[in-house]
């Protein structure tokens, strides 16, 4: 049983489009909500995180809008470039053990 | 710093053999923990650490053990490598305080099993 669940599985935007890639999980005991980005060939690194207290964060072109109520949170790229194509990853982990649980991955493809 | 270093790169395996999968990090992180990555699941949790001597069962544990013996080093071994194992393995470690989450990634290891 899938923990995190994310969609969509692949996404093709053109060049300034805004993707936007969503992820719902159950476990309310889960307080951190991390975005990574992964480049082919290579491992994951993070991108942005979220806490539930907060509804949205901003980091340069990447947002976070979280929904405690609906326990679902998404990632928005404003402005997307080449450059963002690669695979996005949500995850959510448990304050106990430092435990996280991944989704399932988005491939994005951002066309010039 | 070397940040999260995995040995080798690449494997191949026949079925049944054995192999241990290194990975060490010079940030002094109490956190370590292995992932798998397969198409279209994600990174499923193998095994964590919370610090030296001290190894926790993830998601998917089977056929795969582990041990923390130092702070830096965390291997995964398999103990009869199974096709189902084919997978590419990620080690990841972090420093465990409550408002420094971020996960630091090693470039991975791909192994097949024939």
């Amino acid at each position: 049983q899938q923990q995190v669940k994310q969609s969509p599985q692949s996404l093709i935007v053109q060049k300034g489009g805004i993707p936007i890639i969503n992820c719902a999980y159950e476990n309310t005991a889960f307080d951190y909500f991390p975005w990574y980005q992964q480049f082919p060939g290579k491992g994951p690194a993070l991108l942005i995180a979220i806490r539930p207290d907060v509804s949205e964060k901003k980091e340069g072109r990447f947002t976070i809008s979280f929904n405690k109520s609906a326990k679902q949170f998404s990632l928005h790229i404003m402005d997307s470039q080449p450059g963002d194509s690669a695979t996005y990853f949500c995850a959510a982990r448990k304050d106990n053990f430092n435990k996280f649980y991944f989704g399932s991955g988005t491939k994005l493809n951002v066309k010039p | 710093n070397a940040g999260v270093t995995q040995t080798p790169k690449f494997q191949v395996l026949k079925t049944g053999q054995s192999m241990t999968l290194q990975c060490a990090q010079d940030m002094n992180h109490e956190y370590m923990s292995w992932y798998r990555q397969d198409p279209g699941m994600g990174l499923r949790l193998i095994h964590y650490s919370v610090g030296a001597g001290i190894t926790d069962q993830g998601e998917v544990p089977n056929g795969y053990n582990v041990s923390r013996s130092t702070t830096e080093d965390f291997p995964l071994r398999l103990l009869s490598a199974a096709p189902s194992q084919t997978s590419v393995y990620f080690c990841a470690s972090s420093s465990g305080s409550r408002f420094s989450n971020e996960q630091f990634f090693g470039p991975g290891t791909r192994l097949t099993v024939l």
